[in-house]
Parts: C-alpha cells; structure tokens; sequence
C-alpha cells in the first residue's frame, strides 16, 4: 500500500512569499504529525491532528505558520512571509493510533524549503 | 523543563558486534513515552522501538532493546549484532505534554 506522501518535494521560494506543504497520509491513519528539520534548530515537533482537530498549536514558530487538516485526510501547512530561518526540511507523519498515543509514525520524505 | 539528551554525536561499532546509544531525558509528566527513531541518509525516519513510562518490562523489537532506567532517567538502546545497513542518524524522542522533544541524535557507523 502507498506510504505517506508529500508535495512538493523541493520548494525554492524567496524571502515575504508565502507556501503551501502538503501531506497525504496512510489511507485510514486518524492522526497525523508535523515537524521540522534544519541544520540549525534540529528535529522540532510543530503540530498533531487527530481528525481535523489540532487540539495543541504551542509547537508552531511563529503565527506565520498555520496548518489544517480537512476530511481526516490531507493536511497542508502554510507559511506566510517566509523568513530565510523557515529553510528546513518540514516532515509529515501519520499513525492508526489516536493522537499523542501515536507510538508508530510511518514519516513521508519531506518536503526541503529553501528560502531565498 | 522537557529535555532530551544525546551525548554522543558519533559511535562506530564492528560488524556483528553490539552497540549501546545512550540517551537520557527530563520531564515532570508522570506519564510520558520514549521513543527511538532512525534516519538513514536517505533521509527517511524508521521507527524502532517504544517505552512507556509505565511499563514494566523494557522494550524489544528484533535486535532492538531498550534499556529503560527509571530512577536514572535514562533509555538506552542497544543493537545486537550491527550490521551494515544499521549505519544511520539515530534519534531518541520523549512524548511528555503535548509534544514531542527531539535529543540531537547520535550518527552510527557499522565497520565492516
């Protein structure tokens, strides 16, 4: 069956534009996790859904960041006036198990920003 | 604080061999899982093998066992008979709260 995926896999944008990050998950997966990986800050854990509900958007950088799920499935995350500090590698994961109990995550590739 | 620490940025083992990755974590939560994720260069995160702070028995999954030490805080894991393809970023993470906490990782290198 197909894994998580992610789109686009590259995205170069310059620097006040916004961007749109998506994630479909594994068909049938309730809960679904972003996060972000850069050279910089590390690993860091931005937001979860169960459903279409984000219970907790303490993780988020900054209110340029927002994120939704629709339909319990895709979930895309925006970021609005890309700063050079946004380039990262932003992950999506996905798991069967609900919410923060997620114990196996099945991760996408990534989607690599670079903000010029 | 949620911490999660990893202090060693690079190990190498010999082929066959066991290896141990240390990792030790702070929280306040009384509830809180352990987990431990790889990343090969690929970039893929794998998941290996999870803790939760109640249970009573430590983790295993194939060659993966985690040793998990309460009182010291700390959730190592160990990799029995390395192989060449377990040469990889590895990645202890604590669940506590709302969030996930990321230690810094530990690169492995399996010589042959």
């Amino acid at each position: 069956g197909a894994g998580v995926s992610q789109s686009p896999s590259n995205k170069v944008t310059e620097k006040g534009k916004d961007v749109e990050l998506r994630c479909d998950p594994i068909s049938g997966h309730t809960a679904l996790y972003w996060y972000r990986q850069s050279l910089g800050q590390g690993l860091e854990f931005l937001i979860y859904f169960q459903g279409n509900s984000a219970p907790d958007k303490s993780g988020l950088p900054s209110d340029r960041f927002s994120a939704e799920r629709t339909g319990g499935s895709v979930s895309t995350l925006t970021i609005q006036r890309t700063q050079q500090e946004d380039s990262a590698v932003y992950l999506c994961a996905s798991s069967s198990s609900p919410g923060l109990a997620g114990i196996k995550q099945f991760f996408g590739p990534g989607t690599r920003l670079t903000v010029l | 604080a949620q911490k999660i620490t990893q202090t060693q940025p690079g190990m190498f083992v010999q082929e066959k061999e066991a290896v141990t990755l240390d990792c030790t974590y702070d929280t306040s939560d009384p509830s809180y899982g352990l987990f431990w994720y790889k990343q090969p260069s690929s970039g893929e995160m794998i998941f290996l093998i999870y803790q939760g702070s109640y249970d009573q028995q430590n983790a295993t999954e194939g060659r993966y066992s985690l040793n998990f030490q309460k009182a010291r805080k700390s959730a190592n894991l160990v990799i029995s008979a390395s192989q060449l393809g377990d040469s990889a970023m590895y990645f202890c993470v604590m669940r506590a709260g709302n969030q996930f906490y990321f230690g810094t990782g530990t690169s492995l290198t399996v010589i042959p």
